[in-house]
């Protein structure tokens, strides 16, 4: 089956500072990767996505590439804003497979 | 309009008590689940529906028994609440495009408490 392994949280940034949150999967087949973030109190939303090696997904001012050979989709974004705090889950998905998600890494930043 | 939408939003019930929450999409999708996530935020999968039939049915106890009636809706219904089942279940849904699942939607959650 897939896994995903993440960074533990909480990932505390102060504001306009650089964020990396790495990711590294394993799967059978050729997954699909996903960035979702879910915000205090909600339900988890898209935030980026990558279909194929090499692909780099972007959103937000958010960007992750699809790297194959490292099995890696690390989450990046140059300046993060306060509004950015939330938690952050990668998952691969295969096939007709759910999503795998972990525990996702807990993003804080502070003014 | 809601895309996928779970209720109750909260539940608090009694241990031993039979429960159920409901949860439509109006996406059009063929596929859908349910998710569970403890109080560390470990999200993990626990069925997943295709055209109403199930196609993912991970390691949970039987007293967890979905249902779905038509492809806009799964609900789960849980019997024999335990202290344990405290979480917050999602439902998502997503579209099956030649084999390979799309991106997936999730409903605001339902907070089930067991007292």
């Amino acid at each position: 089956g897939n896994s995903v392994t993440q960074m533990e949280g909480p990932v505390t940034l102060s504001e306009e500072a650089f964020l990396t949150i790495n990711c590294t999967y394993t799967a059978t087949g050729y997954p699909s990767l996903f960035w979702y973030v879910q915000y205090p109190g909600e339900g988890l939303q898209l935030l980026l996505k990558a279909t194929k090696a090499d692909d780099k997904g972007s959103n937000k001012g958010f960007e992750a590439t699809y790297r194959k050979e490292t099995t890696s989709f690390h989450l990046e974004k140059g300046s993060v804003q306060v509004s950015d705090s939330a938690v952050y889950f990668c998952a691969p998905s295969t096939g007709r497979r759910a999503l795998t998600f972990g525990s996702g890494t807990r993003l804080q930043v502070q003014p | 309009d809601t895309a996928v939408s779970q209720t109750p939003k909260y539940l608090v019930t009694q241990m031993g008590n039979d429960k159920s929450i409901k949860c439509e999409q109006n996406l059009g999708h063929d596929t859908m689940y349910w998710y569970k996530q403890d109080s560390k935020k470990f999200l993990k999968i626990m069925f997943s529906y295709n055209n109403k039939e199930l196609i993912i049915n991970e390691t949970v106890p039987n007293r967890f028994s979905p249902k779905s009636p038509d492809k806009a809706h799964l609900n789960l219904h849980i019997n024999s609440l335990e202290l344990g089942d405290s979480a917050v279940y999602f439902c998502a849904s997503s579209h099956s495009d030649m084999g390979r699942s799309t991106e997936a939607f999730f409903g605001q959650g339902t907070r089930l408490t067991v007292v």
